[in-house]
């Protein structure tokens, strides 16, 4: 079955820390993946995404990812987070089917 | 960019009565548009699947008679919550998809409905 695993429910990390949130994905074939961010309250707003070709993509705001086939996996970077950052982030896997499916999120709070 | 606009953002209701959200693009032509519902720290799911001008496609578990979809035209979705009870309390966010398909995707800023 097509999934989506976000290991880490809440990260916090100090202002100007690196950043790190995990995703591992179970697909038969090479996926689309994304990386979407959500504040309180609010919609949702696409980080970066994958779709084939270089497996470092680079997104808005100073985030990357990077597509692992072998680990199965497309993690979110940061080299330096910012308060503003603390949001909740949804990795997203698109299925055959044409449908997405969310990985549970990550909550991320940044300390001054 | 593209922007899908959903209205209300925020809804108040008596348990009993109906509530319709809108979801519309607003400069491009959406093909298919999706629905999901959030509960509080939770993530999204998905509830229904809707092109223009046909029935909508829901999810395993959706009551279809509770939540009615339409989209009626290519910019325009709606989503009616019938005889709404505290138990539709929840944020419910549209998705939606121009002719590029996934590579043309796009959410709305939510609509947080709320039963008493």
């Amino acid at each position: 079955a097509q999934s989506v695993t976000q290991p880490d429910i809440h990260i916090t990390v100090s202002e100007g820390a690196s950043l790190e949130l995990r995703c591992n994905y179970s697909y038969g074939a090479t996926p689309y993946l994304f990386w979407y961010v959500q504040s309180p309250g609010q919609g949702l707003q696409l980080l970066l995404k994958y779709f084939s070709g270089d497996t470092l993509v680079q997104g808005i705001k100073g985030f990357e990812a990077e597509f692992k086939r072998s680990q199965s996996s497309f993690n979110l970077r940061k080299p330096s987070v910012h308060w503003s950052d603390a949001a909740e982030y949804f990795c997203v896997i698109y299925n055959q089917g044409g449908k997405l499916i969310f990985g549970q999120g990550t909550e991320l709070s940044v300390k001054p | 960019g593209a922007v899908v606009s959903q209205h209300p953002s925020r809804v108040i209701c008596k348990s009993g009565t109906s509530v319709k959200i809108e979801c519309r693009s607003l400069d491009f032509q959406a093909t298919t548009m999706f629905w999901y519902r959030q509960f509080p720290k939770q993530s999204l799911m998905l509830m229904a699947t809707s092109n223009e001008g046909s029935k909508a496609t829901y999810e395993q578990g959706v009551e279809k008679d509770k939540f009615l979809i339409n989209h009626a035209s290519l910019t325009l979705s709606t989503l009616t919550v019938t005889s709404a009870h505290p138990e539709d309390s929840s944020f419910y966010i549209c998705s939606a998809s121009g002719p590029g398909g996934v590579s043309e995707l796009f959410f709305g800023e939510g609509s947080r409905l709320t039963v008493l």
